[in-house]
């Protein structure tokens, strides 16, 4: 099986910061990497598909990159909607989602 | 619009069984691979189960044996039927379609829990 490990657990930022979050996946899932966001009581939400391509109406201050087993989540200038918990998942092999990054008022 | 809404949650006792289902619209559910993902209370989220167009399915280790995805075609809804549940099993369960476009669940329901105690 697969592993996905996050980092970190939890990121506290402020307004208008960049942020970046990093998954490892524990063998090669080529580009095969999502990125959602999830609220509280909220299902998530599809943010990058294949490790990089922006989901059709999400804003451009969210990106993606890498391939193998190293991969990150920027956003470019953080908005008050951006707080939530965003989960890496990799689709290579059936699916496995990473442990999740809060991302908290600082 | 695509939409999907499960519905089947509630209150069970461990050892007892339960039927998930997922009602899709604005698409067809044997068109494209749909899965099972669940969330135990302020936990993060954990893949269950797949069934694809072909009519393929998998399992997580922690669900195999017990859990059974399927799908009709008629009603264009997908289900889960669950037995031999435990405590652990306590979750929203969330079903998700599979997108063409990226190939990842690019639609999702807005869950139901699921609640396995005494």
């Amino acid at each position: 099986d697969i592993q996905m490990t996050q980092s970190p657990s939890t990121l506290s930022a402020s307004v208008g910061d960049r942020v970046t979050i990093t998954c490892r996946a524990s063998q090669s899932i080529s580009s095969w990497l999502a990125w959602y966001q999830q609220k509280p009581g909220k299902a998530p939400k599809l943010l990058i598909y294949k490790a990089s391509s922006l989901e059709s109406g999400v804003p451009s201050r969210f990106s993606g990159s890498g391939s193998g087993t190293e991969f990150t989540l920027t956003i470019s200038s953080l908005q008050p909607d951006d707080f939530a918990t965003y989960y890496c998942q990799q689709y290579n092999s059936l699916w496995t989602f990473g442990q999740g990054t809060k991302v908290e008022i600082k | 619009e695509v939409q999907l809404v499960e519905s089947g949650g509630g209150l069970i006792q461990p050892g007892g069984s339960l039927r998930l289902s997922c009602a899709a619209s604005g698409f067809t559910v044997s068109s494209n691979y749909m899965s099972w993902v669940r969330q135990a209370p302020g936990k993060g989220l954990e893949w269950v189960s797949v069934i694809y167009s072909g009519g393929s399915t998998y399992y997580a280790d922690s669900v195999k044996g017990r859990f059974t995805i399927s799908r009709d075609n008629s009603k264009n809804t997908l289900y889960l039927q669950m037995n031999s549940l435990r405590a652990e099993d306590t979750a929203v369960y969330y079903c998700a379609r599979g997108g063409s476009s990226s190939g990842t669940a690019d639609y999702w329901g807005q869950g139901t829990l699921v609640t396995v105690s005494s």
